[in-house]
């Protein structure tokens, strides 16, 4: 696609359940972030993946969280038993290289993330 | 201590002055900054990189890097009212970490 895109864009869960975000980047993008950011705040990093190489988790919160990528494209990013705590919005990025060479990031729109 | 650290404010300028927006980073190994503005509900979109110590300028926008001092600064010129937005200062070192934030307000 043009873009990088996000699904869902909105989502309300109850306390407890586990939710799936998904993110499609540009197309041969090699560089995929996962960042969260709640109200007023600025951006956390969640978990970076480049490439075929392992995945950069440091920044996942808990172990209630994982993320993948399928295929060098699609991510998906999980979070189980949901918690109040984990409401905000969820901004997946893409770039065309990684590591060093990281040039701009190409922003989805978000999945913003109620949990009730 | 934060990897990326910027004065939340609010930056409260009035049209036509200078904006001046600071960054502090902590790994004196990163090698690349960027600042991205991000209106509010909307994404961060990136308005200038740099990449050695100076100055880069681009259009009204003003990048300064001190790798010494581990110092990144955004001057605005002729702020507009369109510049009213959080600036995000965005640091490499193996991934881009992001600063807290600066939300700059230009009153016309």
């Amino acid at each position: 696609g043009a873009g990088v895109s996000q699904s869902p864009s909105n989502k309300v869960t109850e306390k407890g359940k586990d939710v799936e975000l998904r993110c499609d980047p540009i197309s041969g993008h090699t560089a995929l972030y996962w960042y969260r950011q709640s109200l007023g705040q600025g951006l956390e990093f969640l978990i970076y993946f480049q490439g075929n190489s392992a995945p950069d988790k440091s920044g996942l919160p808990s172990d209630r969280f994982s993320a993948e990528r399928t295929g060098g494209s699609v991510s998906t990013l999980t979070i189980q038993r949901t918690q109040q705590e984990d409401s905000a919005v969820y901004l997946c990025a893409s770039s065309q290289q990684g590591g060093l060479n990281t040039g701009e990031l190409f922003f989805g729109e978000g999945s913003r993330l109620t949990v009730l | 201590q934060k990897e990326v650290e910027q004065n939340s404010g609010p930056l409260s300028v009035p049209e036509g002055a200078i904006a001046s927006l600071n960054c502090t980073y902590s790994d004196r190994g990163s090698q690349s900054f960027f600042w991205y503005r991000q209106y509010s509900g909307k994404s961060p979109e990136l308005i200038m990189s740099i990449y050695s110590n100076g100055d880069k300028e681009d259009g009204r926008f003003t990048a300064q890097l001190n790798k010494a001092s581990q110092y990144v600064s955004l001057l605005i010129r002729d702020s507009q009212p369109s510049d009213s937005a959080t600036y995000l200062c965005a640091v490499i070192r193996n991934d881009m970490r992001f600063g807290a934030g600066t939300r700059l307000t230009v009153k016309p």
